[in-house]
């Protein structure tokens, strides 16, 4: 699995988009990039995953550059509860593969 | 869909004692995972199931450490003989075979005295 690299902390003021930047530089063709986030105390939340194309649902957008070398995530409008440990991963979806956890991004959202 | 669930949530064991873990995956998921979080990292993985096959496990997977699926439905995780450096979290993930998305429990947290 390709190694990513995120900003360790970010804070974002509460009702702001907060966008969460991953590096992937070295993602090879069939790498999902997966967004999970962690909760204090709780089991990681899938929030998203994209090949190429940006992805949009209910929780958050996915912007993958072109070259697949990087991309972000964004909450449109972060809430308190948003706060949180955010996990970019690169992950091929073939059988058996785990998922490679790094430290991810602490993103405090403020009031 | 009730989402995959664990338990217990919590476990507090005294070392050298024996625990195990249960996790219940979302329904008609065949694949399951374990992976063991301790404090201010990342989840590691541990080993994976597709139905009642184990088919992966992690270096991290020592010999005090067992997990099964019988049935191919909800699998336990079984540490004999536990030691201080067990204590973390053991979260469970369960896919489906088409769509690789895993979709996380609670976790169970264990403290080894």
């Amino acid at each position: 699995d390709a190694k990513t690299t995120q900003p360790t902390s970010m804070d974002c003021a509460e009702g702001r988009a907060a966008n969460l930047p991953c590096n992937h530089s070295t993602i090879s063709g069939n790498e999902y990039v997966y967004w999970y986030r962690q909760i204090h105390s709780q089991g990681p939340q899938y929030i998203i995953h994209g090949l190429k194309n940006n992805e949009t649902n209910e929780m958050a957008s996915l912007i993958i550059t072109e070259d697949r070398k990087s991309s972000t995530l964004i909450l449109p409008h972060a809430t308190l509860r948003d706060t949180a440990v955010y996990y970019c991963i690169a992950f091929p979806p073939s059988a058996g593969n785990m998922l490679t956890f790094g430290g991810g991004t602490r993103l405090m959202v403020k009031p | 869909d009730t989402g995959v669930s664990q338990n217990p949530r919590h476990k507090i064991t005294k070392r050298g004692q024996n625990v195990t873990f249960r996790c219940d995956p979302i329904s008609e998921h065949n694949r399951l995972y374990w992976y063991r979080q301790t404090l201010g990292q990342g989840p590691e993985f541990l080993t994976y199931f597709q139905n009642e096959a184990q088919l992966e496990k992690s270096r991290l997977l020592s010999d005090r450490f067992s997990a099964e699926r019988p049935k191919g439905s909800f699998s336990t995780l079984e540490i004999q003989r536990t030691e201080q450096g067990d204590s973390a979290m053991y979260l469970c993930a369960s896919s489906t075979a088409i769509q690789e998305t895993q979709y996380f429990g609670p976790g169970t947290r264990l403290l080894v005295l």
